[in-house]
């Protein structure tokens, strides 16, 4: 089946420093992908998306960019603040295909003051 | 539209009693999940409904654990008896069935069983 491998974590950054997160992924079919985001205490929130091919999402300064040649949607951010830390899932959906919603383990990023 | 809402936020059960979760998902949306999240496992997909019908329960641990979703506005996760293992946090989610919009995750129950 779909799957989606992304980076172990904790990852640690000082504030103001460039996040990456990799995301790789494996689909028979053409599916969306996904950040969402979870911060303490909450539920799973959606940070950005991408339904095609080169497409690139973003949202409050995150972007990823859909790979199809490398399979891959990794997550940026130029300058990362305190309030980002929380923990970051990439996720894929194929419903066209019949594959729902598939996560990643999740990297738990820590911002340092 | 207030989200998806998830009752209780928190439950604290002692071993062999019976745990009912809740959800309400947004007004219009067909698609409902279930997920349970613990730090060794991760985010586990336990059911899926579409049209208030379940489609995929393979997710789902055992016996003892059952779902219902009786109408569209309205999902509950039961587990019946529940055991120390159960306690993690226990998500609901929904979407719009068709194409590849994005799934909305309620705040979660967090279950602890003694």
């Amino acid at each position: 089946g779909d799957s989606v491998t992304q980076m172990e974590g904790p990852v640690t950054l000082s504030e103001e420093a460039f996040l990456t997160i990799n995301c790789t992924y494996t689909a028979t079919g053409y599916p969306s992908l996904f950040w969402y985001v979870q911060y303490p205490g909450e539920g799973l929130q959606l940070l950005l998306k991408a339904t095609k091919a080169d497409d690139k999402g973003s949202n409050k300064g995150f972007e990823a960019t859909y790979r199809k040649e490398t399979t891959s949607f990794h997550l940026e951010k130029g300058s990362v603040q305190v309030s980002d830390s929380a923990v970051y899932f990439c996720a894929l959906s194929d419903r066209n295909y019949g594959q729902n919603f598939v996560f990643g383990p999740g990297t738990r990023l820590s911002v340092l003051p | 539209d207030a989200g998806v809402i998830q009752s209780p936020r928190h439950e604290v059960t002692e071993m062999g009693q019976e745990v009912t979760l809740r959800c309400k998902p947004i007004s219009g949306h067909n698609s409902l999940f279930w997920y349970r999240q613990t730090m060794m496992r991760g985010l586990e997909l336990l059911i899926y409904f579409n049209n208030n019908v379940p489609i995929d329960d393979s997710g789902m641990p055992e016996d003892r654990f059952s779902a219902k979703m009786p109408n569209a506005s309205f999902s509950t996760l039961k587990i019946q008896p529940s055991e120390p293992r159960d306690s993690a946090v226990y998500f609901c989610a929904s979407s719009f069935p068709a194409g590849n919009t994005e799934a909305f995750f309620g705040q979660g129950t967090r279950l602890t069983v003694v």
